[in-house]
């Protein structure tokens, strides 16, 4: 079975300062991963998804990821942390076919972002 | 415009009463799911469907039903809701094969 594990329950930067949240991933066949985020209040955005191809994704609101597949892992950047990224983030993999394209979620990483 | 339209957005009821939350898409997906999210627990799914009249259960079915009787709808029912349902639902879609889902603004629906 799948699973995802974000280390970093909450992570708090200074705005313009460059970010790095971790997700590492367990998959028994080619993994498809997404980072979603969701602002206070709000459904579920997607920012990037990496299904295949170059490993580094550029995504929305200047979001970059990384898939290392020796490390199992997916994790997201920012070079310049804007006020507005607060949030909270959620890191994924997907299993298409059976199971409706079902997304096992990490438990996401709540980003502050001191002004 | 494309999205995943969830009603209500908020809901509080009693223990005991059966309610309904819908979620409908307007872009002919061919597959639908229904999540809960909870605190340290992240998204979790409840049950899916691959077409109409095809449902399945996903992770943590207890207590709910779902229905597809048209593709673009996909009603989640909790028919004696407890306390411990209370938490932020999710209605998502996407078409068969490697794609991306289409998330709905979320329900948060408590069960006193």
């Amino acid at each position: 079975a799948q699973s995802v594990t974000q280390p970093d329950i909450h992570i708090t930067v200074s705005e313009g300062a460059s970010l790095e949240l971790r997700c590492n991933y367990s998959y028994g066949a080619t993994p498809y991963l997404f980072w979603y985020v969701q602002s206070p209040g709000q459904g579920l955005q997607l920012l990037l998804k990496y299904f295949s191809g170059d490993t580094l994704v550029q995504g929305i609101k200047g979001f970059e990821a990384e898939f290392k597949r020796s490390q199992s892992s997916f994790n997201l950047r920012k070079p310049s942390v804007h006020w507005s990224d607060a949030a909270e983030y959620f890191c994924a993999v997907g299993a298409f076919g059976g199971g409706g394209n079902k997304l096992t979620f990490g438990t996401g990483t709540q980003l502050k972002v001191e002004l | 415009e494309a999205q995943v339209t969830q009603n209500p957005r908020y809901l509080i009821t009693v223990t005991g009463k059966k309610l309904t939350v819908t979620c409908s898409q307007n872009m002919n997906h061919e597959y639908m799911s229904w999540y809960r999210q909870d605190p340290g627990l992240g998204l979790r799914q409840i049950y899916y469907s691959m077409n109409v009249e095809v449902t399945d259960k996903g992770d943590v079915p207890e207590g709910y039903k779902v229905s597809r009787k048209e593709k673009r709808n996909f009603p989640l029912i909790l028919e004696s809701p407890s306390p411990n349902q209370t938490s932020l639902y999710f209605c998502a879609s996407s078409r068969a094969g490697v794609t991306e889902a289409f998330f709905g603004q979320g329900t948060r629906l408590t069960v006193v």
